[in-house]
């Protein structure tokens, strides 16, 4: 297994453009996530998804879309870049995300955004 | 209060030393939880689970106190290998929501 997987792995933006992150995990996970994380700081949850064809918002949607068409994919679309959006984002899946052991969240290695 | 809040550190803790630090949250409700390691700029991966009864995975020691709202890792015989970002996560019962705290620094000294 691959596990998760993000591309790409670093990507600078000019403000207002947008871009796609693409995350795919092979293991078969219901649930699935998009953190970010500025320096020195914890991770803050984006949006997280269920399963597919349910997303729902997290601590700090604004300023992106998710979608989640197929149980492997999870890309995290940003529309309009702004410097506030400069940050490392992590992906995230887990199975099934509620009690017990099985709540560990596998994470891919992460992209690194710049918005200039 | 934060969901789950950690002292940021840095701890400096000598090779060889024994290093605690705790994690509080703020839902009484809360599930589970469990300690996540990061090293500098790589992703979060799973350290351990956290549970009532507390549990040791070789030279580490998680432990549960839900009449204090806490859980602790204890790291024995530091390694300089041990130095990395701990992240105190507690899974919410309400919703399943997973609540990342921000993490405690932690550098072994030679």
């Amino acid at each position: 297994n691959a596990g998760v997987t993000q591309t790409p792995k670093f990507r600078i933006l000019k403000i207002g453009q947008s871009m796609t992150l693409q995350c795919t995990q092979d293991m078969n996970h219901n649930y699935m996530y998009w953190y970010r994380q500025d320096p020195g700081m914890g991770l803050k949850l984006i949006y997280y998804s269920v399963g597919a064809g349910i997303t729902d918002k997290g601590e700090v949607p604004n300023g992106y879309n998710v979608s989640r068409s197929t149980t492997e994919d999870f890309p995290l679309r940003l529309e309009l870049a702004a410097p506030s959006q400069t940050s490392v984002y992590f992906c995230a899946s887990s199975y099934p995300g509620t009690s017990g052991g099985d709540n560990e969240q596998f994470f891919g290695p992460g992209t690194r955004l710049t918005v200039l | 209060r934060k969901e789950v809040e950690q002292d940021p550190g840095p701890f400096n803790v000598p090779e060889g030393a024994t290093v605690a630090f705790n994690c509080t949250y703020s839902n009484s409700a809360s599930q589970s939880f469990f300690w996540y390691r990061q090293d500098c700029r790589k992703e979060p991966k799973l350290l351990m689970s956290v549970y009532s009864s507390g549990n040791e995975d070789g030279r580490f020691t998680a432990q549960l106190n839900r009449a204090s709202q806490y859980i602790s890792l204890l790291i024995r015989d530091s390694k300089l290998s041990d130095s990395a970002t701990y992240l105190c996560v507690g899974l919410m019962n309400r919703d399943d929501k997973i609540i990342f705290g921000k993490g405690t620094r932690l550098h072994i000294l030679p």
